[in-house]
């Protein structure tokens, strides 16, 4: 079964400064990673989806990457704000009707 | 436009009482999901739905767990004789076909005391 882990489960960083978040997967046969963030008390919003044919996604400050082979991806986000605050969790889709999705990393932007 | 929406967002009930979650899915998606997040664990995949074929189930924990799709577009998660392990946030998503980006609703909190 795919397992999903992301490193770290928390951060928190000055705000302005530029941060990595971690994800890795253990079956490198999927189709799509995406990465989501999580407002508390809110549902999911999608911030990038990288197919399995992409090396990599870029939305204004954020970055997401994916090396397929090694099981590996990474969102990079630049210039880091307080707004940027959230649970990040990334998923994998191995199959037309399923997600795997990371426990998440929790991120704290100080003012 | 109008994004997925569940309703209630808040639910509370008693042991051993059955409840039903609402979703609404963005006009058009084919796609539907139920997911499940537990406090402290990360989503669960509960059931899929893609146009009229029928439902993957796969993920539902127990037979008290069902859900519908009514005309490909509003689904009902029914949980029946709830128990305490049952309390966790139960979130929708829909996608316009297979393999594409999922968006999900803001969730229903359930409690079962």
């Amino acid at each position: 079964k795919q397992e999903v882990t992301q490193i770290p489960a928390a951060l928190s960083v000055p705000e302005g400064e530029n941060l990595v978040l971690n994800c890795s997967f253990t079956d490198s046969a999927i189709y799509n990673l995406q990465w989501f963030r999580q407002d508390p008390g809110k549902g999911l919003t999608s911030l990038l989806l990288i197919q399995s044919s992409q090396r990599e996604q870029t939305s204004g400050r954020l970055n997401a990457s994916l090396d397929k082979s090694s099981g590996r991806s990474t969102l990079y986000i630049a210039a880091s704000q307080p707004g940027d605050s959230a649970t990040y969790l990334c998923a994998v889709q191995t199959g037309a009707n399923n997600l795997f999705f990371g426990t998440g990393t929790r991120l704290t932007v100080i003012p | 436009g109008a994004g997925v929406s569940q309703s209630p967002s808040n639910k509370v009930t008693e042991k051993g009482k059955d409840v039903e979650l609402r979703c609404d899915p963005i006009s058009g998606h084919t796609a539907l999901y139920w997911y499940r997040q537990s406090l402290g664990q990360g989503l669960e995949f509960l059931i899929y739905f893609q146009g009229n074929s029928a439902p993957d189930k796969s993920g539902l924990p127990s037979d008290r767990f069902s859900a519908e799709r009514t005309g490909g577009s509003v689904s009902t998660l029914t949980i029946q004789r709830t128990q305490q392990e049952d309390s966790a946030v139960y979130l929708c998503a829909s996608s316009p076909d297979l393999i594409e980006t999922q968006y999900f609703g803001p969730g229903t909190r359930l409690l079962v005391l």
